[in-house]
């Protein structure tokens, strides 16, 4: 089946614009996480959603950064008034959430944002 | 502060080599822990999951070991291939994270013909 998908694979953004990043998980899973990952280092969580709630955003690196999940399904991520340090690899990853802690998580290929 | 170390950061062998990459993490305290590998501009390949409550799993060549209360899993990859270069990320699952994974910065493997 169809896994993880993202959109754009690529985006430039001049300083200051504003950004969205789309993710369509694996059709069914319930959970759905946002990674952030910068050149040479590990993914860094930075919120996650069950069904449309958004539990933990306590990744996000600040208040320019926003996720919504309105419907339980695809999930757009802002950055508003983007910054250099923005730029990075924006990973989506989405898991069916039978059991706390059992879960594999499945990785879309990523959004890979440069702030010129 | 939950933190993940992979050692060693990078490495290069001939092919035919069997490797080992090491994981360590700072909180035992974890449901599972999961392999992936990464490579260049591609998302995230689950390799390996084992249950806090295993001592190892296996797939094909690779094979991960897990020991909860020193906080260190090991990769394991027999007979390297050159299609085994990509970067390797370990990532524990912490107890009490709504399931978030805490990844190290990763191995970065090339198995050179």
């Amino acid at each position: 089946g169809a896994g993880v998908s993202q959109s754009p694979r690529y985006k430039v953004a001049k300083r200051g614009q504003d950004v969205a990043l789309r993710c369509d998980p694996i059709s069914g899973h319930v959970s759905l996480f946002w990674y952030q990952q910068a050149l040479g280092q590990g993914p860094e969580f930075l919120t996650y959603f069950q069904n449309e709630a958004q539990l933990d955003k306590s990744g996000l690196p600040s208040d320019r950064f926003f996720a919504e999940r309105p419907e339980g399904s695809v999930s757009t991520l802002k950055i508003q008034r983007t910054q250099q340090e923005d730029s990075a690899v924006y990973l989506c990853a989405s898991s069916p959430h039978r059991t706390e802690g059992t879960d594999t998580q499945y990785f879309g290929p990523g959004t890979r944002l440069t702030v010129l | 502060k939950q933190e993940v170390t992979q050692i060693p950061a990078a490495l290069s062998v001939p092919e035919g080599e069997n490797l080992v990459l090491n994981c360590s993490f700072t909180d035992s305290a974890i449901y599972n822990l999961q392999w992936f590998r990464q490579d260049p501009g591609k998302g995230l390949t689950s390799l390996l999951l084992i249950q806090s409550s295993q001592r190892e799993q296996t797939s094909g060549r690779l094979n991960a070991s897990l020991d909860k209360s020193s906080g260190r899993s090991t990769l394991y990859i027999a007979a390297s291939q050159p299609g085994d270069s990509a970067t390797y990320l370990c990532a524990p699952h912490f107890s009490g994270g709504y399931n978030k994974l805490i990844f190290g910065a990763g191995t970065r493997l090339a198995v050179h013909p």
